[in-house]
């Protein structure tokens, strides 16, 4: 069974200091996705990264995969108060379609 | 148009009745799901259908009962429900839904209250 960790479950964090999240799991995937979540809202689609060594960036958030050590990470880059959400990675089990979600993190940027 | 309907918004019920949710999408994804979200957890996959055929269901309890008349719309029929599936259900689409992999799109989401 796939497992999905992630780490901080949360994070309080000052405007412009740099932090990252992490996620792991358990078995064999090349693909992992990093969704954004606000309160009472729905998910909405930060990255997919597909490869070993994928690397995305979107302003002050970038992602990167490292299939060899099952580890993900997203990195927030000078915090904003805006960045402040739940960030849920996702593994894609092998057989397709099935994601299995992290606890998520819960960001809390503060002034 | 990468969008993902979902109706109603709010959905407040009894144990006894019968109710539907809808989910739509016109980007011409042929993979169709629906999770359920409890407050401060990662959604939870009930069902996926893929070129409209159900291909997954993950033990999901009768009461509810998925249906996908056609490639664009997705319902989730509501039968003697429980206080505990109070929850948010969210629809989401993907290109194709096999290995192949794609993103997929979550709808805002019903918000579902069992009295």
């Amino acid at each position: 069974e796939l497992k999905v960790e992630q780490n901080p479950l949360f994070l309080s964090m000052q405007e412009g200091k740099n932090y990252t999240i992490y996620c792991n799991y358990s078995t064999t995937s090349d693909r992992l996705y990093w969704y954004r979540q606000d309160p009472g809202k729905s998910l909405e689609s930060l990255f997919v990264l597909l490869s070993n060594g994928a690397v995305k960036q979107e302003g002050r958030l970038m992602a990167s995969l490292d299939t060899k050590a099952r580890l993900s990470t997203l990195h927030i880059t000078a915090a904003v108060h805006d960045l402040s959400a739940t960030y849920f990675c996702a593994v894609e089990e092998t057989s397709g379609s099935r994601l299995t979600f992290g606890e998520g993190t819960q960001l809390t940027v503060n002034p | 148009d990468t969008e993902v309907t979902q109706t109603p918004k709010h959905l407040v019920m009894g144990m006894t009745n019968k109710k539907s949710l809808k989910c739509e999408q016109h980007m011409g994804h042929r993979a169709m799901y629906w999770y359920k979200q409890k407050a401060k957890k990662p959604p939870e996959l009930m069902f996926v259908y893929s070129y409209e055929k159900l291909s997954i269901n993950e033990s999901v309890p009768s009461r509810f009962s998925p249906e996908c008349p056609n490639s664009s719309l997705l319902n989730l029929h509501l039968h003697a429900l429980q206080p505990e599936d109070s929850a948010l259900y969210l629809c989401a689409s993907s290109v194709t839904g096999t290995s192949f992999s794609d993103t997929q799109y979550f709808g805002p989401g019903t918000r579902l209250t069992v009295l």
